[in-house]
């Protein structure tokens, strides 16, 4: 199957400091990657839409100037957090759907945990 | 719309006994339905998929059924073992939206014990 890496596995860092995280497809081109937040005990919330040379379409309540996503390549997006305070502290999982055939399938990372002190 | 945070339901089973968790998706335009295991510290993990022009699919040990009347979806899992504990995900979706976001439920911890 699919394979989707993400950098780094976790990451703690002090409050006020920007962090990025790399979400890369390993064996197939994506054209679009999405971006999540998890919380303990919840399900998976989309943050934004990746895709490839354009810009990132944020869900509602997302703030795009503090989670910055670039997706410079059809196998990278990056999600940088800026100015990082402990309530970002969250499990942080991209996706990237195949991109051929019409199937609608998102392969998953193992996610990044982030702990902001 | 997105899911919503809530605690999850758990279902705990006996080892080697069936499993079934459930779903309620939300949209009548949603065609493709997506289950999803994921265990804790890790990124969801494809396990199945059904399309809405069938009933049911049957995979290693896993079936899904797809009741578009009472937009119900189910994943059984024969002979459940320990490996089988995590957290499980419907997801719908259209099928050939371009936008290919996915609707997550809320999800079931599954508890297989030995």
């Amino acid at each position: 199957g699919a394979v989707v890496s993400q950098h780094p596995s976790r990451v703690i860092c002090k409050s006020g400091t920007s962090v990025k995280i790399e979400c890369r497809s390993l064996d197939f081109q994506a054209t679009t990657m999405f971006w999540y937040r998890q919380f303990p005990k919840q399900s998976l919330m989309l943050m934004a839409t990746s895709n490839e040379g354009s810009k990132a379409t944020y869900e509602q309540g997302v703030e795009k100037d503090k989670f910055l996503i670039n997706h410079a390549s059809l196998t990278l997006s990056t999600l940088t957090v800026t100015s990082a305070h402990p309530e970002d502290s969250s499990f942080y999982i991209c996706s990237a759907r195949v991109s051929r055939g019409p199937r609608n399938t998102q392969y998953f990372g193992p996610g990044t945990r982030l702990t902001v002190l | 719309g997105e899911s919503v945070g809530l605690h999850l339901p758990t279902l705990s089973v006996q080892e080697g006994d069936n499993s079934i968790i459930n779903c309620a998706y939300s949209n009548s335009a949603s065609d493709y339905f997506i289950w999803y295991k994921q265990e804790s510290g890790k990124g969801p993990q494809f396990i199945i998929d059904i399309r809405s022009n069938m009933d049911k699919r049957q995979g290693q040990r896993v079936t899904v059924l797809l009741n578009k009347t009472v937009k119900h979806l189910s994943l059984q899992i024969a002979a459940t073992q320990p490996g089988d504990s995590a957290v499980y995900f419907c997801a719908e979706t259209p099928l050939y939206n371009q936008g290919g976001k996915l609707i997550f439920g809320q999800g079931t911890e599954l508890s297989v014990k030995p």
